[in-house]
């Protein structure tokens, strides 16, 4: 089992939609969750970091963490096109140290 | 404006060459990584370095090499024997060995072979 799955799509949406990205994960003492955008031939941008769980908002984007399910989503209020990327989740802890562990990232595309 | 600076762009490598991508970091972080990304496939770690002149082998670190001689530097050699040397390669840092909680990423390298 991965220790980190992300369904990959592609997900498709159109111009101010919800869009809602999840990933799931195996090992209950990771602690640190992160979402990174990336866009084409780029390097991923750290978009939301959360340290357990709750939710964190920041403008049109809320990051969820349920550990009592190994649960983590991104929610993306009124979508526009320049969110179309690849979006990546990954988790890390004290426990793990230097080793970060992603997700295969999921492809949105948010048509105009 | 701190970040973190890879070079070049875009590389060609040919048969048996070795070729080094360059990354720099001016973030004062001490944990700096290698990653290899790969087409519908996620992060793969090559290297890591927590501290100078110390560095680990990731999860797929043959054919790979790297040295951490300054705090700022840390480059990747691909060697003549990484038989599949075609992908995206990603250079990280994070703050400290204690927390390692935020990773920050440059802007990659593409590696083809000729």
């Amino acid at each position: 089992q991965k220790e980190v799955e992300q369904d990959p799509g592609p997900l498709s949406v159109p111009e101010g939609a919800i869009v809602s990205l999840n990933c799931t994960y195996s090992n209950s003492a990771f602690q640190y969750f992160m979402w990174y955008r990336q866009y084409s031939r780029k390097g991923p941008e750290l978009l939301m970091y959360t340290y357990s769980s709750g939710n964190k908002e920041d403008g049109r984007f809320t990051a969820q963490v349920d550990k009592s399910s190994k649960y983590i989503s991104l929610f993306i209020r009124d979508s526009q096109p320049s969110d179309s990327a690849t979006y990546l989740c990954a988790t890390n802890s004290m426990n793990t140290g230097n080793q970060f562990y992603f997700g295969t990232g999921t492809s949105l595309t948010v048509i105009p | 404006d701190g970040g973190i600076t890879q070079s070049p762009k875009y590389l060609f490598r040919k048969e048996g060459q070795n070729v080094t991508l360059s990354c720099e970091q001016n973030l004062n972080h001490d944990a700096m990584y290698w990653y290899r990304q790969d087409p519908g496939q996620g992060l793969r770690l090559i290297y890591y370095s927590q501290i100078v002149n110390d560095f680990q082998k990731g999860d797929i670190a043959e054919g790979y090499s790297v040295s951490r001689e300054k705090k700022e530097s840390f480059p990747l050699t691909v060697t003549s024997a990484q038989k599949n040397p075609t992908a995206f390669y990603l250079c990280a840092s994070s703050r400290d060995r204690a927390t390692n909680e935020k990773l920050f990423f440059g802007s990659g390298t593409q590696l083809s072979v000729l």
